[in-house]
């Protein structure tokens, strides 16, 4: 199993550029999230979907976009990038229990934006 | 909205002593969960909590949950270089929702 994998892994962008960024998950999980981490502030919920389809607003959602077409997969769109969006991106998923909720993390994408 | 801090930011300790981190939710928490994040890599899940009062040991590691379920505490006893990273708690609302707000984070440097 490769768990949570994100792709790229690095990126830099021009602002107004676009972009998506793709994570994909193998353990069958329900749930899937898109964090962006930035310094002294911990990780911000962008958008999650609760399953293949469907999605929801987090924290911070504006000027994200996401996408659920397959369970397997969670894309994250930027349509217009802001130097405000410069940031460590990092999906997670979390497996549809009712007690044990751990959240795998994938390693994160590096994203600059000029 | 909901809210989940953290204290302190940083902490810088000799190997040997003891750390704390404290996390307090501005809402009744369903659940707290608390996951470790290396330098350069990404968050690690720890342990979860779901009763009031609890209270659950991994080796060096203590984690509480407050009574009101609306806070809660990692206490690392004899800290090892190891132990360097960012610690992160991450609570869930009541709503039913499988939506985690995180806390700042408590970087630690551990001197050794």
């Amino acid at each position: 199993n490769a768990g949570v994998t994100q792709t790229p892994k690095f990126r830099v962008l021009k602002t107004g550029q676009s972009m998506t960024l793709l994570c994909a998950q193998d353990m069958n999980h329900e749930y899937m999230y898109w964090y962006r981490q930035d310094p002294g502030m911990g990780l911000r919920l962008i958008h999650y979907s609760v399953g293949e389809g469907t999605t929801a607003k987090g924290e911070v959602p504006d000027g994200y976009n996401v996408s659920r077409l397959k369970k397997q997969n969670f894309l994250l769109g930027l349509e217009s990038a802001a130097p405000s969006q410069t940031s460590v991106y990092f999906c997670a998923s979390l497996p549809h229990t009712s007690s044990y909720n751990e959240q795998f993390f994938g390693p994160g994408t590096r994203l600059t934006v000029l | 909205g909901q809210q989940v801090m953290q204290i302190p930011q940083y902490q810088h300790v000799q190997e040997g002593e003891d750390f704390t981190t404290y996390c307090n939710s501005s809402t009744t928490l369903s659940n707290i969960q608390w996951y470790k994040q290396r330098p350069g890599g990404h968050p690690v899940f720890l342990i979860q909590l779901v009763k009031s009062g609890e209270v659950k040991k991994q080796k060096r590691l203590t984690f509480q949950f407050g009574e009101a379920k609306k806070n809660s505490s990692l206490h690392i006893t004899a800290t090892q270089t190891t132990d360097v990273g960012t610690y992160f708690c991450a609570g869930r609302r009541i709503s039913g929702t499988y939506k985690y707000i995180f806390g700042t984070g408590t970087r630690l440097k551990v001197l050794a």
